[in-house]
């Protein structure tokens, strides 16, 4: 098992509210990333980082926000959350060298009413 | 454009049978295929990752193939138990990338019965 966290593991929430999905990794990795997957579909990537200060906009258009202040932590951040964010969201993270292995923690179940 | 397309989308076998699961790419310049294990509910976790040069990779009862000539991988599962029940998705890597880019396709839901 890798050592990369996500809370919460399962999210209910009301259209409207402000949400901030936490992912933690001990690796020491300087690449993390974050992907958007539904049922029976592939993951999508909506955020990366290659290191601290450092995030940038996936493939996937999404109206989420990511920050990386700190090695270990790259939260994702939703102002306003609508029906259409359900979904599942998957946080990896990789050492950036030789086969580039991306390490993914468990994922958060987010459903907005 | 860079695709993974997985087959069958999902198959039923009986516990202590054989099955191979299929996988077809045209991500290119190619670096290095996996197999992810996903169960319902979970991140993947990694089976097996073959480079260009590999054509086997064996991982328990777990044996990837690879033919980087007609851009095919396989996955053979043997003697399978219930707790193979996931989903396995084949993820190609983008030796172009610095990200490490990955490519990942849909996946096979494998069910096994008792």
């Amino acid at each position: 098992e890798a050592d990369i966290y996500q809370t919460p593991r399962y999210l209910v929430i009301g259209t409207g509210k402000k949400i901030t999905l936490e992912c933690s990794q001990t690796m020491g990795h300087d690449k993390m990333y974050w992907y958007q997957q539904d049922p029976g579909m592939e993951l999508h990537l909506i955020h990366y980082s290659y290191g601290v200060n450092s995030t940038e906009k996936g493939d996937l258009s999404s109206e989420s926000t990511v920050s990386r202040i700190r090695t270990e932590h790259f939260p994702l951040t939703l102002e306003s959350a609508r029906p259409s964010h359900t979904s599942q969201y998957l946080c990896a993270s990789s050492a950036g060298t030789g086969t580039y292995e991306q390490y993914f923690g468990p994922g958060t179940r987010l459903t907005v009413t | 454009k860079n695709q993974v397309e997985q087959s069958p989308q999902s198959l039923i076998i009986l516990e202590g049978k054989n099955c191979t699961l299929q996988c077809n790419y045209t991500v290119s310049p190619f670096s290095n295929l996996r197999w992810y294990k996903q169960d319902t509910g979970r991140g993947p976790v990694s089976l097996t990752i073959m480079t260009f040069s590999e054509n086997t990779k064996s991982n328990g009862r777990y044996t990837a193939t690879l033919d980087a000539d007609t851009k095919q991988s396989s996955l053979h599962i043997t003697a399978s138990q219930l707790s193979d029940s996931a989903s396995y998705i084949c993820v190609v890597a983008d030796r172009g990338s610095t990200l490490g880019r990955l490519y990942f396709g849909r996946g096979t839901q494998l069910t096994v019965w008792p």
